[in-house]
């Protein structure tokens, strides 16, 4: 599975917009990028997942440029709820098994 | 909404002790998955279930055994407990192709 680089860490204030980047830059041509979240004591939960270009749930936005060497989770009006790690994996969409690594943890402030 | 639930939040065990972690899925999925989670080193795959009887071993497999008798229950089994066993164990499911993983609430358990 391609490798995965987060920053370790984000501070933001409740209301605005985050931006979380996560670079691969040996994606393969098979593989898809997806975003887990997870709160202190309980499992990674599904977030969103994309191949190119755009794509938006109810959640978030996941952003990746046309090299899909990076990509950007974004998280419209965050609240105090939102403080967790999120994990971005990279890997073909049949891939067995996930592997995390050490993820950005978002801080939210009031 | 696909449930997995793990049959303990909390354990405690003493060194040497035989340890079983139940995870149950309810949406019938045919591939299951037991991680550990430490600080710093994220989650690390132990063993995985491609179906009923089937099990393949992760990264981390020394120390541990699973069985997978039915579809829905994947155990995780310490044969004897070790204090660097001490970590948080999270179960997953999905169906069998593409699609993701969803996780149990995670175990925590503890080895004197």
């Amino acid at each position: 599975l391609a490798k995965t680089t987060q920053p370790i860490s984000m501070d933001s204030y409740e209301g605005q917009e985050v931006n979380i980047t996560c670079s691969h830059n040996n994606i393969a041509t098979n593989d898809y990028i997806t975003w887990y979240q997870q709160f202190p004591s309980q499992g990674p939960r599904f977030i969103i997942q994309g191949y190119k270009t755009k794509v938006t749930n109810e959640v978030a936005s996941l952003f990746i440029p046309a090299d899909r060497k990076s990509s950007t989770l974004s998280l419209p009006r965050v609240s105090l709820s939102d403080t967790a790690v999120y994990y971005c994996l990279v890997g073909d969409q049949g891939f067995q098994k996930l592997v995390f690594g050490t993820g950005t943890r978002l801080l939210v402030s009031p | 909404d696909v449930k997995v639930t793990q049959s303990s939040r909390y354990l405690v065990k003493r060194t040497g002790e035989k340890v079983f972690l139940e995870c149950v899925q309810d949406m019938d999925h045919e591939n299951m998955f037991w991680y550990r989670q430490d600080p710093g080193l994220g989650l690390r795959l132990i063993y995985f279930s491609y179906d009923v009887k089937m099990k393949e071993k992760g990264d981390i497999p020394e120390g541990y055994s699973v069985s997978r008798e039915k579809k829905e229950r994947f155990s995780l089994i310490l044969e004897s407990a070790s204090t660097n066993q001490t970590s948080m164990y999270l179960c997953a499911s999905r169906t069998g192709g593409k699609d993701t993983q969803y996780f149990g609430p995670g175990t925590r358990l503890t080895v004197l």
